[in-house]
């Protein structure tokens, strides 16, 4: 069946430190792959999305990786701030794409970072 | 541009009660989609409507159902609550038909518990 993992349900880092958050899925052939924050008692919100045929995509400190043949995708947050702390869920279609794609969400990251 | 609003945002029903949940789209969105979050199974998909017309449906019983109205409110209905039911209920909008490479904009989720 499919199935996708975020590597930790906890990540505590130093400030200015580098965050990589990791999400690995199986059974899957996503084109596409996005990854939201979710702060606590709030919606998710987007913040980036890479395609299949992208190896990398950049937005300020944020950064996705994604590779096809391991199956993952990386999500590093530089310099990072205590103000980064939330939750991160990467979110993938179910391999169907087109029309009838849906989202399908890992359980998420809870990044937790120290002043 | 006000955002997706979900009302209401807490609710606490007993076992056997039917419950309606709501959700305003951003002003010109006409899709919607409802997911369930729990800590244990994370976000799951429940369905998707678009133009009042259900796009896709994840895979929950019966008792789940939704629809939109003609201004793209969309409101969704648990009949014969049951513990498992506790959970936030989000809401998500998109401008075209939700795909995997579509931005979804989430609303900030109806807390519901079952007693």
């Amino acid at each position: 069946s499919q199935k996708i993992e975020q590597n930790s349900e906890a990540l505590n880092i130093q400030e200015g430190k580098t965050a990589t958050l990791t999400c690995n899925y199986t059974n899957y052939s996503p084109a596409y792959l996005q990854w939201y924050r979710q702060d606590p008692g709030r919606g998710p919100v987007f913040l980036l999305l890479i395609r299949e045929n992208e190896k990398e995509k950049r937005k300020e400190r944020l950064k996705v990786t994604f590779d096809t043949t391991l199956k993952q995708s990386l999500f590093h947050i530089t310099a990072s701030q205590p103000a980064d702390s939330a939750t991160y869920l990467c979110a993938l279609d179910d391999g169907y794409g087109g029309s009838q794609g849906n989202l399908i969400f890992g359980k998420g990251t809870k990044l937790s970072v120290k002043p | 541009k006000a955002g997706v609003t979900q009302t209401p945002r807490y609710l606490i029903k007993t076992r056997g009660q039917q419950v309606t949940l709501s959700c305003s789209p951003i002003s010109g969105h006409r899709s919607v989609s409802w997911y369930q979050q729990t800590p244990g199974q994370g976000l799951q998909f429940l369905f998707e409507y678009f133009s009042e017309t259900q796009r896709n449906k994840g895979n929950f019983p019966g008792r789940f159902s939704g629809r939109q109205f003609s201004n793209s409110r969309s409101e969704m209905n648990v009949s014969t609550l049951e513990l498992g039911d506790s959970a936030l209920y989000l809401c998500a909008s998109s401008s075209e038909p939700s795909e995997a490479y579509n931005e979804q904009f989430f609303g900030p989720g109806t807390r519901l518990t079952v007693l």
